[in-house]
């Protein structure tokens, strides 16, 4: 258990407003991931980070930013929430670069977007 | 690209059945295989793994083993329980330090 934690856990919001979502890890893990769980589409990568202010654009990034200024929190911004953007949004971390690393969740955030 | 295909739920099983959920894959190089299971309302844990051909991962009865000529990660258990019922997420970890998601295959088991 890589000690994830996520805030807030359930939000809704109006389409058009900003909205920020916040996962804080104690583990010193390098990279953080954020996916979006969808039904029939499993989860689906969003924006990932492999250090402090290093990001890099995942399958689904489009109206998503984030930010990584110390390494224990990584930011997901929707700039403009829209109702697309409703789904639970799970944070991942991984402890270092090689393929058998695992990756650890989060509890994940609901997000409605009405 | 790299993908993971699982098979589509959901399953409903009598206590005490088999278990099979069947995933295969596709992927350059030498990934690794994961199972992830998600319990209602909770983040995805790992369940099992395996980083090689050949490997079998097993955790809690269940069992998978890397088979690279078929490129399928199959998870199976014996002798299932209520308390198995959750969703099954077969995973591969390839370059990149992406990993790759099949949609998930939903379990309940009845008594």
């Amino acid at each position: 258990d890589a000690g994830i934690t996520q805030s807030p856990r359930h939000k809704v919001t109006e389409t058009g407003t900003p909205v920020t979502l916040r996962c804080h890890q104690t583990e010193n893990h390098r990279y953080m991931y954020w996916y979006r769980q969808d039904p029939g589409h499993g989860l689906r990568l969003i924006h990932y980070s492999y250090g402090v202010k290093d990001t890099d654009k995942g399958e689904v990034s489009d109206g998503y930013s984030v930010s990584r200024s110390k390494t224990e929190d990584f930011l997901l911004t929707l700039e403009s929430a829209t109702s697309s953007q409703t789904s639970v949004y799970f944070c991942a971390t991984q402890r270092g670069d090689r393929i058998q690393e695992t990756q650890y969740f989060g509890p994940g955030t609901r997000l409605l977007v009405l | 690209g790299d993908s993971v295909t699982q098979m589509e739920g959901p399953v409903t099983l009598s206590e005490e059945a088999f278990l099979t959920i069947n995933c295969t894959y596709t992927a350059t190089g030498y990934p690794s295989l994961f199972w992830y299971v998600q319990y209602p309302g909770e983040g995805l844990q790992l369940l099992l793994k395996a980083t090689k051909a050949d490997d079998k991962g097993s955790n809690k009865g269940f069992e998978a083993t890397y088979r690279k000529e078929t490129t399928s990660f199959h998870l199976e258990k014996g002798s299932v329980q209520v308390s198995d019922s959750a969703v099954y997420f077969c995973a591969l970890g390839g370059n990149g330090n992406q990993f790759y998601f099949g949609t998930g295959t939903s379990l309940t088991v009845i008594p």
